[in-house]
């Protein structure tokens, strides 16, 4: 059975750092490019960030890039998102999901991320 | 980055009958390799999202075939037909043509 386990959340101050794991298990790891998605309270889903399935490339939204870092070791089964100068705006429950062909077939629980003084 | 818009944004079902939800995209989602890369999550609430549909029209592992998917280059349907009560909660529509993926709004399915 495919698990994604998100954990880090938590309640930061604006302009401080925060690094979320997401500990997978039951598939290859390292076969999957994986995701980060986000979303703000009573709001919509929002991609933040992908990484290849060998770490060789990664792709960021515009509004992330330059703050987050996502990276992946494979051989622990774990995704990261390094999250610096966080903003108001960056508060949301953060998941992380595989991504093959386009699709999110699998998404972990979610953790929550808040941004605030 | 490629808008989706959703309609409607709630829609509220009998149960046992039909609801339909449009997803209309600001760019043609039919990739040079023919593939429509339009995808349906259905988020219940208190829950992660799960995918439903994939490239427009092909049903997830596990999801009950009331659910099927349609559409062009641009126009997309999610049909469900004899809603139940585990149907409830927000389905988005997504596109995965180019980076950044981009999601719907979401539309929020009730119960009457």
């Amino acid at each position: 059975e495919v698990q994604l386990v998100e954990s880090g959340g938590g309640l930061v101050q604006p302009g401080r750092s925060l690094k979320l794991s997401c500990a997978a298990s039951g598939f290859t790891f390292s076969d999957y490019n994986m995701a980060w998605v986000r979303q703000a309270p009573k709001k919509g889903l929002e991609w933040v960030a992908t990484i290849i399935y060998d770490g060789s490339r990664t792709y960021y939204r515009d509004s992330v890039k330059g703050r987050f870092t996502i990276s992946r070791d494979n051989a622990k089964s774990t995704l990261y998102l390094q999250m610096d100068s966080l903003r108001s705006e960056d508060t949301a429950t953060y998941y992380c999901a595989t991504q093959e062909t386009g699709r999110f077939a699998y998404w972990g629980q979610g953790t929550l991320v808040t941004v605030s003084s | 980055d490629i808008v989706l818009t959703q309609a409607p944004l709630s829609v509220s079902v009998t149960p046992g009958e039909s609801a339909s939800i449009s997803c209309r995209s600001s760019k043609s989602l039919l990739s040079s390799k023919g593939i429509t890369s339009l995808y349906w999550y259905l988020q219940k609430p208190g829950k992660s999202p799960q995918l439903l549909i994939y490239r427009m029209s092909n049903l997830a592992s596990g999801v009950p075939d009331r659910f099927s998917g349609s559409g062009s280059e641009t126009d997309f349907t999610l049909k469900i037909s004899k809603v139940e009560t585990e149907d409830v909660g927000v389905y988005y529509c997504a596109q995965f043509l180019e980076y950044p993926p981009t999601f719907g709004a979401g539309t929020k399915l009730e119960l009457k």
